[in-house]
Parts: structure tokens; C-alpha cells; sequence
């Protein structure tokens, strides 16, 4: 079994708003991925958690939040976001250690209005 | 962030043809990643290669590892409609860990 789920699947806020998005796998895998993905361009990373500690951040504005409560379970929480982040946030995992290969949730559509 | 070469960026081809598309990086890695993406869903894995000039299938893909470590091939054999999406390159540089490096991506489209 290869899935990572995601929820919600779609989400408009506005923005001051304040939301949450999460992201679960059950394959034992020990890193996990937030990526920021616009229209027709490749995924952007935007953290890094391994063994449950935050290990990449990369550069991304405070409004967004990573919390990692446990190595099955990753959130992304959101606040007083604007309208350019609007865009598909997908979450990943890998196992860890030497083995690379990332598997992709299906993503959260988020509209900010 | 960085991207790498990815080409062709788009494919029109009839079913049954073959297609090939390439990356290629200014640097030296050690995992490429192959993935195919449908409109508004995530990435999933087609083939991961971990070893210069490995050669590795999956059904009616291939994908290979080139020798000097920058750069990777998909082929996909007898394409059938539902080949259409956009494949996405993904290097790992050795010395960045868990940061993969996107290709732009190629947009493939079949037509009967």
C-alpha cells in the first residue's frame, strides 16, 4: 500500500481566516513533505520533516504552519493567508534513510478569497 | 526554486506511438524520480533510479539513469489514451537530502 491521504480535498478561506490541512500515511514512512504546487508548474517544497523533527524549511512565509504530531500525521496550518497562495498543496512521504522515492498524496485545492 | 531541463515540454502523438522525453542537470545526483500527474490530482510514481546507467522498466516504461549522473530518460512504448498527463522529472542532488530538484515537466497528448 502506497497511499497518503489528504483532507479536505478542496478549501476557500478568506484572509483572515484561519484552517488547517492534513495529511496521513500508514506505510511507516519517517519523512513527510509539504510541497505548493501552481498551475501547469512542478511541485515547490515547502518543508521537510524527518523522524518527526522539521528538518527543511525553505524559506516559506510565517503563515504557513508545519506541525508533525506523530510520524503518521502531518499538518499544514494556515492563517491570514493571500490570494497568491492560492494553489494544490500536496503532502508526500518516503520512508527514510537511503531510500528516496516520495509518494504523493492527491493534494487539497485551496482558493484564498 | 531550481528546476531542471526538461524536454520535450510537449508531446502530441498518435496511439500506439512511442515517447521519449530527457532531463538533464548542471549537477550530479543520486536518485531520479519519474512521475506522471492527471489534472488536479498528485504526482504518482512511475520509476525510481538510484544508480548511474541503470536501466529500469514498468509495464510499457523505461526509464535509465545516464552514465555521468546528470541526466535521465523516460521512454513510454505503444502509448494508449490514457498516457495523457504531464510527466515531471525529480533529481536529489547528493549533498541535499530530501530537496528534489522538478523538472518543468513534459505534457503528453494522444490521440486515437
Amino acid at each position: 500500500d502506497t497511499e497518503v491521504t489528504q483532507t479536505p480535498k478542496h478549501l476557500v478561506m478568506g484572509m483572515t481566516n484561519k484552517k488547517s490541512l492534513k495529511c496521513e500515511q500508514h506505510m511507516g514512512h519517517r519523512a513527510m513533505y509539504w510541497y505548493k504546487q501552481k498551475a501547469k508548474k512542478p511541485p515547490e517544497l515547502m518543508f521537510v520533516y524527518s523522524y518527526e523533527k522539521l528538518s527543511i524549511n525553505e524559506s516559506v512565509p510565517s503563515r504557513f504552519s508545519p506541525e508533525c504530531p506523530n510520524s503518521s500525521l502531518l499538518n499544514l496550518h494556515l492563517h491570514a493567508l493571500q490570494p497568491e497562495d492560492s494553489a494544490l498543496y500536496l503532502c508526500a512521504s518516503s520512508q527514510g534513510g537511503q531510500l528516496y522515492e516520495q509518494y504523493f498524496g492527491p493534494g487539497t485545492r485551496l482558493t484564498v478569497t | 526554486g531550481q528546476q531542471l531541463n526538461q524536454s520535450p515540454q510537449s508531446m502530441f502523438i498518435q496511439e500506439g506511438e512511442d515517447v521519449s522525453m530527457n532531463c538533464t542537470s548542471s549537477s550530479i545526483f543520486n536518485t531520479w524520480l519519474w512521475y506522471k500527474q492527471d489534472p488536479g490530482e498528485g504526482p504518482v510514481l512511475l520509476i525510481a533510479l538510484y544508480k548511474a546507467g541503470e536501466l529500469t522498466s514498468n509495464g510499457r516504461l523505461t526509464a535509465q539513469f545516464g552514465i555521468t549522473r546528470k541526466d535521465s530518460f523516460l521512454n513510454i512504448s505503444a502509448s494508449i489514451p490514457s498516457d495523457v498527463g504531464i510527466y515531471f522529472c525529480a533529481g536529489q542532488s547528493t549533498d541535499s537530502w530530501g530537496k528534489f530538484q522538478f523538472g518543468a515537466g513534459t505534457q503528453v497528448v494522444v490521440t486515437p
